[in-house]
């Protein structure tokens, strides 16, 4: 089955700066990559997410971007702000069935 | 608010013992997802249904079992507990089960097995 790998599992940034959170994918024919931001004590909510035809995609200061001949995807946050302090985790789908996780990234912005 | 809804939303219970976490979708999803999510670890896929059919199985104990209603919602009964099940169990919806098809999900329920 499909696995995913993401790194680093901690990031700490200072207010202002860029975070970069990555995702590798094993297989090859998975096409749909969610990104899902987890605040203490709620559920996930998904802040962008990129189909396999598409090699990157912006909303504000949130990208994404992927190489499918790699097999890896990007979160890219810009200009981070206290507020985006929290857990991401990358996905990834083939039939939509069912999608593998990655292990989370525990981000904290610093004032 | 994702528009799924999960009750309870805490639960404590002793080992040995059984509950019944329940899940009603977005309005107009036909699919629904069940994960645990562990202290400190990721999301970890339990089982999928899609209008009623169970359509895909992860790491379920054979504790625990799910079943989606005809009216769409979806309860996970999970059956003599131990401490391990100790986690937090989220449900999640979709329209569909296609390629591409996003999942939106709920707050989740804490269970505390004592």
């Amino acid at each position: 089955g499909e696995n995913v790998e993401q790194h680093p599992s901690t990031l700490s940034v200072q207010e202002g700066d860029s975070a970069v959170i990555k995702c590798t994918y094993s297989d090859s024919a998975s096409n749909y990559f969610p990104w899902y931001k987890q605040e203490l004590g709620k559920g996930p909510q998904l802040i962008i997410d990129i189909r396999s035809n598409v090699g990157e995609k912006k909303d504000q200061r949130i990208a994404v971007t992927l190489n499918k001949t790699a097999k890896h995807f990007s979160l890219h946050i810009t200009e981070t702000q206290p507020e985006d302090s929290a857990v991401y985790f990358c996905a990834a789908s083939l039939t939509g069935n069912q999608f593998y996780f990655g292990t989370g990234t525990s981000l904290t912005v610093i004032p | 608010d994702s528009g799924v809804t999960q009750t309870p939303k805490h639960l404590i219970t002793a080992t040995g013992q059984r509950v019944t976490l329940r899940c009603s979708p977005r309005s107009g999803d036909l699919s629904v997802y069940w994960y645990q999510q562990s202290l400190d670890q990721g999301l970890q896929f339990l089982i999928q249904y899609y209008n009623g059919e169970e359509r895909a199985k992860g790491n379920i104990l054979e504790r625990f079992s799910a079943q989606q209603f005809p009216d769409l919602h979806s309860e996970l009964n999970l059956s003599s507990l131990e401490l391990g099940d100790s986690a937090l169990y989220f449900c999640a919806s979709s329209v569909e089960q296609v390629p591409g098809n996003t999942i939106y999900f709920g707050e989740g329920s804490w269970l505390t097995v004592v």
